[in-house]
């Protein structure tokens, strides 16, 4: 079974672009949760995608958008780039019933200049 | 809000002895905390998760204890390997009860030959 695949895996844009990343979930796993790594803050929750609709959303500003298709890929988006969006972005996806473990993907290592 | 503290600083030992980690956590009663490993650049892999009401599980060489009323998990490596050496984190679940996780920063494990 294939892992939960992120794409780009690295890039780099410069403040005021916007941006875009994808994820594949795990085949038949309809949950996906973004998060992002920083450092100094560590795993921080974005939102959650569960059937095209958003769940869950975690503390950050409106810049930080996503969505969720029907076959369950996802991507999340970033406009107007800050140097403190520098960050490992990280999609996990799980399974409805399970007790929440996640599966993550490799991550998007997006570096803002 | 839900707040977990791991050791920050970076545990050290020898090949063979048995690592051991904690996670704190405050504010909150969780069904179940999880822990993750996570190399670098790599997203986190899930260890090991463990119930409210489970005091101890293991896995293979991994031992996770969960003590609800100290508010405390510790994670175990018995006959710990160099290959052992990464970031450990704790994770626990979000309050909104999907499929999301508040997670530590992490202890970095570093065992030496």
């Amino acid at each position: 079974k294939a892992g939960v695949t992120q794409t780009p895996r690295y890039l780099i844009k410069t403040r005021g672009q916007q941006v875009t990343l994808s994820c594949s979930p795990i085949s038949g796993h309809r949950s996906v949760s973004w998060y992002q790594q920083t450092p100094g803050q560590g795993l921080q929750f974005l939102f959650e995608y569960f059937s095209e609709t958003q769940r869950n959303k975690g503390n950050f500003p409106g810049r930080f958008s996503g969505r969720q298709f029907s076959n369950s890929r996802s991507e999340m988006n970033v406009s107007t780039l800050e140097l403190g969006d520098s960050a490992l972005y990280l999609c996990a996806s799980s399974f409805e019933g399970s007790s929440g473990e996640l599966f993550f993907g490799e991550g998007s290592r997006l570096t803002v200049l | 809000s839900q707040k977990i503290e791991q050791n920050s600083e970076a545990l050290n030992i020898q090949e063979g002895k048995t690592a051991t980690l904690t996670c704190n956590y405050t504010n909150y009663s969780p069904a179940y905390l999880q822990w993750y490993r996570q190399d670098p650049g790599r997203g986190p892999v899930f260890l090991l998760l463990i119930r409210e009401n489970e005091k101890e599980k293991r896995k293979e060489r991994l031992k996770v204890t969960f003590d609800t009323t100290l508010k405390q998990s510790l994670f175990h490596i018995t006959a710990s390997q160099p290959a052992d050496s990464a970031t450990y984190l704790c994770a626990l679940d979000k309050d909104s009860g999907y499929s999301t996780l508040t997670f530590g920063k992490g202890t970095m494990l570093l065992v030496s030959p």
